[in-house]
């Protein structure tokens, strides 16, 4: 069993929904990141979190550390929201990675 | 303006001719990794730097080496690539290892190998 897990692995919706992305942990962290890859590679970091939640646009981040579990939200999606996103945590000074989410939404 | 730049972003080289992968920053960060992602995979940690300090992954096979010959440039060699090391190649950078140091990512160098 990975040590991050994220669902679902793919995700399709239509424009204007409403997306919720899911990231369990098993391992001790100290801080939570949520990054996004677009093809072609590049990672963008979106949010870093130890507590709470926290909100940057239409995107944001919630972490529970009790249940060891974290959701990413997209509100109004949009075809440009598409992307590969990935769940990953500090644990021993590393990261660990969940193997990601891939997002595509239709016009 | 990049802040971490990788070059070049595409590299094709042939089985058994070694490599070299750029990696540079304008952030002034201590601290640089390399990674390495397979399709469809999470990135894998492959070693880093934190200043001239090398550390490197346990199970990254020795194939791969690094350098850091200042604090702005980082090198991954493959000095015998073999098919399974076609990948992508991912270089970032933190201002330190703690808790709360962001990792900031190039790119990447997308990597075939014939």
């Amino acid at each position: 069993k990975n040590e991050v897990e994220q669902s679902p692995q793919n995700l399709t919706a239509q424009e204007g929904e409403f997306i919720t992305i899911n990231c369990s942990y098993s391992v001790g962290i100290s801080a939570l990141h949520w990054l996004q890859q677009h093809p072609g590679g590049g990672i963008v970091s979106l949010f870093m979190l130890s507590s709470g939640k926290k909100k940057h646009g239409r995107l944001i981040a919630t972490i529970n550390i009790q249940e060891k579990h974290s959701s990413l939200h997209i509100t109004a999606s949009h075809p440009r929201d598409s992307a590969v996103y990935i769940c990953a945590v500090r644990s021993a000074q590393k990261l660990v990675f969940g193997q990601g989410t891939r997002l595509t939404i239709n016009p | 303006d990049a802040m971490v730049i990788q070059n070049p972003r595409y590299q094709v080289t042939q089985f058994g001719k070694p490599v070299t992968l750029s990696c540079s920053q304008t952030l002034n960060h201590n601290v640089m990794y390399w990674y390495q992602q397979k399709s469809s995979q999470a990135p894998k940690l492959l070693f880093h730097y934190y200043d001239k300090d090398f550390n490197n992954e346990a199970d990254t096979p020795d194939n791969f080496q690094s350098r850091r010959p200042n604090t702005s440039f980082c090198f991954l060699d493959i000095r015998s690539p073999g098919l399974g090391d076609a990948a992508m190649y991912l270089c970032a950078t933190s201002r330190d290892a703690g808790r709360s140091d962001t990792q900031y990512f190039g790119p990447g160098t997308r990597l075939t190998v014939l």
